[in-house]
């Protein structure tokens, strides 16, 4: 059965600095896609990054890279030079390789972010 | 370009009273899945739909319905509700079923109180 696991219930980071959030899956589906979504106490899931389980590199978008190693079925985000406003809960989630959008979700992070 | 709109954002219901929530995808959008957001189950799939047929549900009672309509538009419906279905729903649109993409967004949730 799929699986996302996310070990860190709740992070600090200084201002400007980076952070890692991990994220350690499991499937035996060889073509897979992992998401990560931020959810700030508004409630909306915000999409930030994707990595499909073919890509070759791995996936940037602006601050946040999402830094894949397959072999050890992980796929951690790392948002670089952190901001206030970044301070939200973030969400690891996986879809199968099947006709489906059906998204599997981690217990999430929740990141502060300190000045 | 709009993103996807749940309406209402909240609301207060009793034990034992039903609920229709509804969700407008992205423009272009034709799949649609709603999600149900609990403090101590976390993010679970409820349902998909394309092109207005039911492609996957998740292990929720009966009680939970859906429907999508041929402008994509869907609705969920929860009767005779129960405390525990208390919790944010979230919707989540796409222009494909599935694929190679990270094309996967997400509402602001209809927050949903029973008493």
């Amino acid at each position: 059965a799929q699986k996302i696991t996310q070990t860190q219930p709740g992070m600090f980071v200084q201002e400007k600095e980076a952070v890692t959030l991990d994220c350690t899956y499991d499937t035996s589906d060889p073509s897979y896609g992992l998401f990560w979504y931020k959810q700030p106490s508004s409630g909306e899931m915000i999409f930030l990054i994707y990595q499909g389980s073919y890509d070759q590199q791995n996936a940037t978008e602006g601050r946040y890279s999402l830094n894949f190693q397959k072999a050890r079925k992980s796929a951690n985000l790392v948002i670089s030079a952190s901001q206030l406003g970044d301070s939200a809960m973030y969400f690891c989630a996986m879809r199968d390789g099947g006709a489906t959008n059906k998204l599997i979700f981690g217990t999430g992070t929740l990141l502060a972010v300190q000045p | 370009k709009a993103g996807v709109t749940q309406t209402p954002r909240y609301l207060i219901k009793t034990r034992g009273q039903q609920v229709t929530l509804s969700c407008s995808p992205i423009s272009g959008h034709r799949s649609v899945s709603w999600y149900q957001q609990t403090p101590g189950q976390g993010l679970q799939f409820l349902f998909e739909y394309f092109s207005e047929t039911q492609r996957n549900k998740g292990n929720f009672p009966g009680r939970f319905s859906g429907r999508q309509f041929s402008n994509s538009r869907s609705e969920m419906n929860v009767s005779t509700l129960e405390l525990g279905d208390s919790a944010l729903y979230l919707c989540a649109s796409s222009s494909r079923l599935a694929g190679a993409t990270g094309e996967l967004f997400f509402g602001e949730g209809s927050r949903l109180t029973v008493l």
